[in-house]
């Protein structure tokens, strides 16, 4: 089946640094990855959409500048959380749908457990 | 805006006993899929359905699409303690980007032995 894969699994970093977030898709192509963010004990809520080629798509309330998305080749994006604060640390989930399945369906990374310190 | 009511928040049974999630919104949706999730992992697809009154079987677990696709339930038979999991619908609209999925709140499984 189709694999998605994040790195790292889990980061602790300190207030105000950078952390950078890849998501793979492993053995397809996708054009399109999407990120989620879930906190604890909640479901996921779409932060962007990210296009290879192209500028991410954010939803409304996500700051652009904040979570900076990069769709650099039809297997990789990558999510880099800036200037990072104790409220930033969420578990981060990107997916991408593939080609030639079902439109709608995604498959998931494994997420990345952010800390903030 | 559309949004997926999925009930119930939380659910605890004992092992062999059957449960029902729903999952219910004002908006028809193009096809619906049903995850599980478990504790530090990403989602993993059960099923996707797409036809209005479709039922599909996943061993134990019986996933059905409303005839309108405005809703869908997940039912359980015998229960495991191996089903134990968050348990997340999510709906695909039309239009919009590609693949944009519309995220119920979840249904914590929790089966005891």
């Amino acid at each position: 089946g189709a694999v998605v894969s994040q790195h790292p699994s889990w980061v602790i970093c300190k207030s105000g640094t950078s952390v950078k977030i890849e998501c793979r898709s492993l053995d397809f192509q996708a054009t399109t990855m999407f990120w989620y963010r879930q906190f604890p004990k909640q479901s996921l809520m779409l932060m962007a959409t990210s296009n290879e080629g192209s500028k991410a798509t954010y939803e409304q309330g996500v700051e652009k500048d904040k979570f900076l998305i990069n769709h650099a080749s039809l297997t990789l994006s990558t999510l880099t959380v800036t200037s990072a604060h104790p409220e930033d640390s969420s578990f981060y989930i990107c997916s991408a749908p593939r080609a030639g399945g079902l439109r709608d369906t995604q498959y998931f990374g494994p997420g990345t457990r952010l800390t903030v310190l | 805006t559309q949004l997926l009511e999925q009930s119930p928040q939380f659910l605890s049974i004992q092992e062999g006993e059957n449960l029902t999630v729903y999952c219910n919104s004002s908006s028809v949706f193009s096809s619906l899929q049903w995850y599980r999730q478990e504790p530090g992992e990403g989602p993993v697809l059960l099923v996707t359905v797409v036809t209005g009154g479709e039922v599909k079987k996943l061993k134990r677990l019986t996933f059905q699409f409303g005839d309108a696709r405005k809703d869908s339930s997940l039912h359980i038979t015998a229960a495991q303690p191996g089903d134990t999991g968050l348990y997340l619908c999510a709906g695909a609209g039309y239009g919009g980007s590609q693949g944009n999925l519309i995220f119920g709140k979840g249904t914590k499984l929790s089966v005891k032995p």
